[in-house]
């Protein structure tokens, strides 16, 4: 069965303090792995999408990489505005995602 | 990108009452959609997704049922709601094999 676990559940850094948030995952054979930020009462945002170890993607304080076992999502000196839910999701076939349980990332000032 | 509608925001509503929320894309045509249910801190819960209109895969057995009367509508219902039916609901939609696109949510309460 396919399985997404995502670490830590939180974490919390000073602002400027970089960090990595973890998402290892057990699938047969991926076809998509998927990062999302969610704020507080709203619906996730969609942030990268990495198909294929060694692939990185970057956005503003963001950079998202993947081996073949698991995506790490690297907070390059955070603002409070990156303060958020982060999920993880791996494509199950051809049609859904599977979700990571989150880490909770707060930014202190 | 596409853009994902979802009404109401909030709904509080008593234990064995009907329910009925709705999703609407824009911006793209035949997409797959997906109803998610979230629990407070924790991941997403596929529900339903529909990959063409009256195609209804159901993830999980549970008191709610799902229509997509409309390529680009997609609906949740229930006859009669449980207070587990409490919950965070979202409405996704995309083409297979890439991302989901994710409405803003309806925070359900049932009393």
């Amino acid at each position: 069965e396919d399985q997404v676990t995502q670490s830590p559940e939180a974490l919390r850094l000073q602002e400027g303090e970089s960090s990595s948030l973890n998402c290892s995952y057990t699938v047969s054979g991926l076809r998509g792995l998927f990062w999302y930020r969610q704020d507080p009462g709203k619906g996730p945002e969609f942030l990268f999408t990495l198909y294929s170890a060694g692939e990185e993607k970057e956005k503003e304080r963001l950079k998202a990489t993947l081996t073949k076992k698991e995506s790490f999502l690297h907070i390059t000196a955070p603002k409070p505005e990156d303060s958020a839910t982060y999920l993880c999701a791996v494509l199950q076939g051809a049609q859904k995602l599977v979700f990571g349980q989150g880490t909770r990332l707060t930014i202190n000032p | 990108s596409q853009t994902i509608h979802q009404w109401p925001a909030t709904l509080v509503q008593p234990v064995g009452s009907p329910l009925s929320l709705e999703c609407t894309v824009e911006g793209t045509s035949n997409p797959n959609l997906y109803w998610y249910r979230q629990a407070a801190g924790r991941g997403l819960q596929l529900l339903f997704y529909s990959v063409g209109i009256g195609q209804i895969s159901s993830e999980v057995p549970q008191n709610l049922s799902a229509s997509r009367p409309q390529d680009r509508q997609f609906i949740l219902s229930s006859k009669k709601l449980l207070l587990s039916d409490s919950g965070f609901y979202l409405c996704a939609g995309g083409l297979a094999g890439v991302e989901q696109y994710f409405g803003p949510g309806t925070r359900l309460t049932v009393t």
